[in-house]
């Protein structure tokens, strides 16, 4: 089966500056990753995804994230985080079939001015 | 074109008691799951659907039961809640075609006492 591991459970930033959190995935011979947001109080939205191709996915928002085979890694980025951005990631692979995912703990990014 | 929503938005319960959960999606999607997220566990998936009149049992579905009687609409049943049933529970909803994004509802939030 599948798993899930977000390394960093929080993340403190200050505005304007870099981030990175961490996504790591179990292998397996076909792999389909996506990031969510999670804004304070509501659903999940789909930041991006990668499904084949090109290694380096863009996202909304600014937001970039590489995959990385030989390290079984998909981690998400932004160049430069505004307060905005304050809220919890999570990253998924579908596992199993029927598109059902399995989702990581879960990063709660808080940017701070 | 409201895409996935839930009712009710909260809920308290006591110990014994049964609510349903809906969920209805507009979008002509077949594929529609039931997840539960709890804090620093993600979200894990209870029960999913691949059309009308089909149901079946996602990571964690004991003490829950679904039921998927038109297209649109994807129910979640306590049928006797228990404190460990406290959770805020999201339905999602996609094309059921390749890997496609799973749309989120806003969620509704159940403390069982």
């Amino acid at each position: 089966a599948q798993s899930v591991t977000q390394l960093d459970s929080q993340v403190p930033v200050f505005e304007e500056a870099p981030v990175e959190l961490r996504c790591n995935y179990s292998s397996s011979v076909s792999v389909y990753l996506f990031w969510y947001v999670q804004y304070p109080n509501q659903g999940l939205q789909l930041l991006l995804k990668y499904l084949s191709g090109s290694t380096l996915v863009k996202g909304i928002n600014g937001f970039e994230a590489e995959f990385n085979k030989s390290q079984t890694s998909f981690h998400l980025r932004k160049p430069s985080v505004h307060i905005s951005d304050t809220a919890e990631y999570f990253c998924a692979v579908v596992s199993g079939g029927y598109n059902k995912l399995i989702f990581g703990a879960g990063t709660r990014l808080a940017v701070h001015p | 074109n409201a895409g996935v929503t839930q009712t009710p938005k909260f809920r308290v319960l006591k110990t014994g008691q049964s609510m349903t959960l809906l969920c209805a999606q507009d979008m002509n999607h077949e594929h529609m799951y039931w997840y539960r997220q709890d804090p620093g566990m993600g979200l894990r998936l209870i029960h999913y659907s691949v059309g009308e009149g089909t149901t079946a049992k996602g990571e964690v579905p004991d003490g829950y039961n679904v039921s998927r009687l038109k297209k649109q609409n994807f129910l979640l049943g306590l049928e006797s809640a228990a404190p460990s049933q406290t959770s805020v529970y999201f339905c999602a909803s996609t094309s059921g075609v390749g890997q496609e994004t799973q749309y989120f509802g806003p969620g509704t939030r159940l403390l069982v006492l």
